[in-house]
């Protein structure tokens, strides 16, 4: 088992750029979640999703767009970046979400910069 | 609104004891997960609380008081690799987890 994988690891961006930043699990998680981490700061959710093709948003989701197609997979968009993107996003996936022992599994990160 | 607190900072030395406070506001809450973030790196689950009380895992401990909104995570027999940013998570009906500001632990020899 991967577990969660995401690409990049790294991107800087212009800004007005986009991109996607992608992210995969292999555990057959119908919880899929985007997270970003500003220095010092704790997660803010961008959006979230409870299966295939359903998505909803977290509590930073303007500048983002989702898809979730598969279960596998949850890309997230930037389009037209700004330096307030600046961060680093989590890609996260969970199997059930507000059970006993519910836990999140995160991927490695993506560090984005927007200049 | 949903809200989480922390303390931001935390020193203790090698093969002591810390607790962990955290505060929360979480409409329909469900239980209180903690979660342990070295730095640089991506955070990784320790513990979940449903119920009252106090769940052990090695030297780690989580505990719960609902009526008091109110939980914290006891480290016990401190090494260096402790030191990392501690997060306590908010669980509420229909919601995603809510993650507080984290607290950074440095353990020192």
């Amino acid at each position: 088992n991967a577990g969660v994988t995401q690409t990049p690891k790294f991107r800087i961006l212009k800004i007005g750029q986009s991109m996607t930043l992608q992210c995969t699990q292999d555990m057959n998680h119908n919880y899929m979640y985007w997270y970003r981490q500003d220095p010092g700061m704790g997660l803010k959710l961008i959006y979230y999703s409870v299966g295939a093709g359903i998505t909803d948003k977290g509590e930073v989701p303007n500048g983002y767009n989702v898809s979730r197609s598969t279960t596998e997979d949850f890309p997230l968009r930037l389009e037209l970046a700004a330096p307030s993107q600046t961060s680093v996003y989590f890609c996260a996936s969970s199997l059930t979400q507000g059970a006993p022992g519910d836990e999140q599994y995160f991927g490695p990160g993506t560090r984005l910069t927007v200049t | 609104g949903q809200s989480l607190e922390q303390p931001s900072e935390v020193t203790a030395v090698e093969g002591a004891i810390v607790q962990i406070n955290c505060t929360y506001q979480t409409s329909g809450f469900y239980g209180l997960s903690w979660y342990q973030q070295h730095d640089g790196g991506a955070p990784t689950f320790l513990s979940y609380n449903a119920l009252d009380g106090l769940e052990e895992t090695g030297r780690f401990s989580s505990f719960l008081s609902r009526s008091d909104s109110y939980g914290y995570l006891l480290l016990q027999e401190l090494q260096m690799k402790d030191s990392a940013s501690y997060f306590c998570a908010a669980q509420g009906a229909g919601t995603a987890l809510i993650f507080g500001k984290g607290t950074t632990l440095s353990v020192s020899s």
